[in-house]
């Protein structure tokens, strides 16, 4: 019963190179959420999608950052052209309906 | 938007000791939930609690949404007990919005 599965578990880009983050959720699951989390800092929301629609992205950035939850596949958080500040943890969460979270081990993006 | 606000902000426990974590938030929730980040940084849900009391071995919580507030009971605290605890509320259409947490640093 597998949980919710991020790759990779780190990540390193150099500045204006492109990250990849995957999510693949809890089976069954058909809401996901991505976070970002700084050293010392509380999580703070990105996006939150269900499949094949974005339901709220009010705390992902405008420029740069995207993300899909296509009908098969697993969930992807996108970074174009990558700048020190996008080094963070990128986690993310799955859940049913408004239902508990459960989180992936996360991605520890670092820009050189 | 929804403001979560945790304390204390740091807390220090000699093995043992007991503990009550608090979780106030500015808004009606239909969703509140604590989790545990531990020293490696995996994220466990601990409770869903929106309303009443739960309990689950040496940690409960209790939520009383009428008067915005959560707190999380830690009882003979151990070692693994270590980490940050975060509150996270649900209100409205906003997901889950995270306090600051309470790191936790249990000791021998």
């Amino acid at each position: 019963n597998a949980g919710v599965m991020q790759n990779p578990r780190h990540l390193v880009r150099r500045r204006g190179q492109e990250a990849r983050l995957r999510c693949s959720p809890v089976k069954g699951h058909s809401h996901v959420y991505w976070y970002r989390q700084l050293p010392e800092e509380g999580l703070k929301f990105m996006v939150y999608l269900q499949k094949e629609n974005i339901i709220d992205e009010s705390g992902m950035p405008k420029e740069r950052f995207s993300a899909e939850f296509p009908k098969e596949g697993p969930s992807i958080l996108r970074i174009q052209q990558v700048v020190r500040g996008d080094s963070a943890a990128y986690f993310c969460a799955s859940s049913s309906f408004r239902g508990k979270l459960f989180f992936g081990s996360g991605t520890q993006l670092s820009v050189l | 938007g929804i403001q979560v606000e945790q304390s204390p902000p740091d807390l220090i426990l000699q093995e043992g000791a007991n503990s009550t974590l608090r979780c106030n938030f500015s808004d009606s929730v239909n969703n509140l939930q604590w989790f545990h980040q531990n020293p490696w940084g995996q994220l466990i849900n601990l409770f869903y609690i929106p309303s009443g009391t739960k309990q689950n071995g040496r940690l409960s919580a209790t939520t009383v949404a009428t008067e915005r507030y959560s707190l999380l009971y830690i009882s003979s605290s151990q070692t693994t007990d270590s980490g940050v605890y975060f509150c996270a509320v649900w209100g409205g259409n906003t997901p889950l919005v995270f306090g600051k947490g309470t790191r936790l640093s249990v000791i021998a």
